[in-house]
């Protein structure tokens, strides 16, 4: 079946370390995208890439980095320099012909 | 600039109707979604509207004024299962048509 797969779903981290999450997907969109869930809040845009090779920053980038090296991969990083990291991580890609947005199961972080 | 409201929170009772309001101010406007988001779980998607009018999908029915910039996500026959948060997006006029998410309205169903 065609999806997006994010892993992992839990992960845990030290403070001052880097961790990557990975997002696949087997749609065949060109546009991908990484939203943080905080409570209360609503999903807030980190990065996008709307072809492969090529990314934007959202509106919360900073201590993040992604690359696109792939149009199935999306991967992001969530560095040290990112002060409050714990949160809920969702993927998605974007089906460009209705603008409908499939995501990922998420990956929860939480910073030790 | 985006600005999109809609209540933190609402609780029906089974087997009655609930209307989940969603206002939106923004720049650009090029469509409306609804997604259901049952916790620790992925957005799933319901509904989309681009013209005014209502979009009627089994016991779910969504409804869009871009005049008013109102729209409303309708649910009958509540089910225990439709507790979730349920969360209205519009999809701007940018050159990345990205969507902008309200912070949802958790439904609760009681018995």
């Amino acid at each position: 079946d065609g999806g997006i797969t994010q892993s992992p779903k839990y992960l845990f981290r030290k403070e001052g370390q880097n961790v990557t999450l990975s997002c696949e997907q087997n749609l065949n969109h060109d546009a991908m995208y990484w939203y943080r869930q905080d409570p209360g809040q609503g999903l807030r845009l980190i990065y996008y890439s709307q072809i492969v090779n090529d990314f934007q920053k959202g509106d919360i980038a900073e201590g993040y980095s992604v690359s696109r090296e792939k149009k199935e991969s999306f991967p992001l990083t969530v560095t040290s320099a990112q002060k409050n990291p714990t949160a809920f991580y969702l993927c998605a890609s974007r089906n460009m012909n209705t603008g409908e947005l499939f995501f990922g199961e998420g990956s929860r972080l939480t910073v030790l | 600039g985006q600005n999109i409201d809609q209540p933190t929170e609402m609780t029906a009772t089974e087997g009655a109707i609930v209307q989940i309001n969603c206002t939106y101010q923004t720049s650009g406007f090029n469509g409306l979604f609804w997604y259901q988001q049952h916790a620790g779980e992925a957005p799933t998607f319901l509904s989309y509207n681009v013209l005014d009018g209502l979009e009627e999908k089994g016991r779910f029915s969504s409804f869009l004024s871009r005049s008013k910039g109102y729209s409303y996500l309708l649910l009958k026959e509540l089910q225990m299962k439709d507790s979730a948060s349920y969360l209205c997006a519009v999809r701007g006029l940018t050159g990345a048509n990205n969507l902008f998410f309200g912070t949802g309205t958790r439904l609760t169903v009681i018995p």
